[in-house]
């Protein structure tokens, strides 16, 4: 059964720390979502690739969120230096022709 | 600027009723319109999806409803069970880019 798997499930940083979320997409797909959930913005694209080449990362504060896919099997999404308001949930979509979502990493950052 | 106004924000049905959420949007360049269904603690799972060359696609109790010259598309849970409460999104893309944009989604609730 092929998933989108994120890494960690959960996690709780202090103020100013760095936070690495991973994302593996499913197998053969070539275009991955960043989605940031809020209760205040609902699901916000924060960055997606094709081929792991970006194509839009507009949505993403560039001074402090970095974005990457290393291989075809590996997206990851760092923040740097991360602050309070960054808690969220964050899901990871790949898609071939439908997107599928993994099971999101909620970060709270005290 | 919205690119899909989704409503209603949340929506209290009795079992056995009919849900139907309304999405609208701008672009008629898209061309994918899917629904997604989230319980809490998961990720949205796609749901139902359709394009605009049918006025209607049918999946069980689930229908999409897409007019196209108004740029609307719904969402109709028929015989909504209490196990249907979730919040559910709509999302408008293009093919080609598969750009997912999603409403704000509507927490759904059915009552037993």
């Amino acid at each position: 059964d092929a998933r989108v798997t994120q890494t960690p499930r959960h996690k709780v940083t202090e103020m100013g720390q760095e936070v690495t979320m991973r994302c593996q997409p499913i197998l053969g797909h070539n275009t991955v979502f960043w989605y940031r959930q809020t209760m205040m913005q609902g699901l916000e694209l924060l960055a997606y690739f094709r081929n792991r080449a970006p194509l839009d990362d507009s949505g993403m504060p560039k001074d402090r969120f970095s974005a990457e896919m290393p291989d075809a099997t590996l997206a990851t999404l760092k923040i740097q230096p991360s602050e309070p308001r960054d808690s969220a949930v964050y899901f990871c979509a790949s898609a071939g022709s439908r997107a599928f979502f993994g099971q999101g990493t909620r970060l709270t950052v005290v | 600027q919205q690119q899909v106004k989704q409503s209603p924000q949340s929506l209290i049905v009795q079992k056995g009723g009919i849900s139907i959420i309304n999405c609208a949007y701008e672009n008629t360049a898209f061309d994918y319109f899917p629904w997604y269904q989230q319980f809490p603690g998961k990720g949205p799972a796609l749901l139902i999806a359709i394009r605009p060359d049918v006025s209607e696609k049918k999946e069980g109790r689930f229908t999409i409803s897409f007019n196209k010259s108004a740029k609307q598309f719904s969402l109709h849970i028929m015989d909504s069970q209490p196990g249907d409460s979730a919040t559910y999104f709509c999302a408008v893309t293009t093919s080609g880019t598969y750009k997912y944009i999603f409403g704000t989604g509507t927490r759904l609730k059915v009552l037993a």
